[in-house]
């Protein structure tokens, strides 16, 4: 009955490497969203699509790209990872009228 | 822009005591707030929301929250605290219309016996 699930729930990987992480939710909204916290547990957003089309872009380096296949999935490619992105990545859902937003169970990404 | 402020890093309690956790924002247009909740290695739950209506808000888990227009203040509050409540609190504000939450620095909130 998982709500907003990800993949994978950890991932370690070394500085240049391009990755990948996957999020599902299975609540019917319509708009999802990557948020990263640091290690300072700071969360801040970073994407933001409603039905397949971005919506928030924040000042993200473009190494980062989202991509929504359709509303249930939201996934996030990184290029050329560099060690300070290291952090926990989390999805979030929600319908794009009801404000709150309920959360996936995170990805901490270490680059070494 | 909004921007939310929590004074406290970390409040060390006793089981069985009252707790505050300050959260303070500022906006200059109406806006909905939050409260999240981080349990170890966990993801954030929502604990309790203000869109509008009664100022005052509670959960299911004896914590309540008082929006104070006057004061830009979203205080948490739990009039006796559980070991279980020991987790990580994120207050958050998001402007009316627009989906984008910002959260504050977050609380720790430590219970000991």
């Amino acid at each position: 009955d998982t709500a907003v699930s990800q993949t994978p729930k950890y991932l370690v990987t070394q500085m240049g490497n391009d990755k990948s992480i996957k999020c599902e939710q299975n609540l019917g909204h319509d708009t999802m969203y990557w948020y990263k916290q640091d290690s300072k547990k700071f969360l801040k957003i970073m994407f933001s699509y409603n039905n397949k089309e971005l919506i928030i872009n924040e000042t993200v380096p473009n190494r980062f790209s989202p991509k929504s296949p359709d509303k249930a999935h939201l996934n996030l490619h990184i290029n050329s990872l560099e060690l300070g992105d290291s952090a926990v990545y989390f999805c979030a859902s929600s319908l794009r009228e009801a404000h709150e937003q309920y959360f996936g169970p995170g990805t901490r990404l270490t680059v070494t | 822009a909004q921007s939310v402020t929590q004074l406290d890093s970390q409040v060390p309690v006793f089981e069985e005591a009252p707790v505050e956790l300050r959260c303070n924002y500022s906006s200059s247009v109406s806006v909905y707030l939050f409260w999240y909740v981080q349990y170890p290695n966990q993801g954030l739950q929502l604990l309790l929301k203000y869109l509008s209506g009664s100022t005052l808000v509670e959960s299911i888990n004896g914590f309540e929250a008082e929006f104070n227009k006057s004061q830009t203040s979203f205080h948490l509050r739990k009039p006796s605290v559980h070991i279980s409540d020991t987790a990580e609190y994120f207050c958050a504000v998001s402007r009316t219309g627009f989906q984008k939450l910002v959260f504050g620095t977050g609380t720790r909130l430590l219970v000991s016996p």
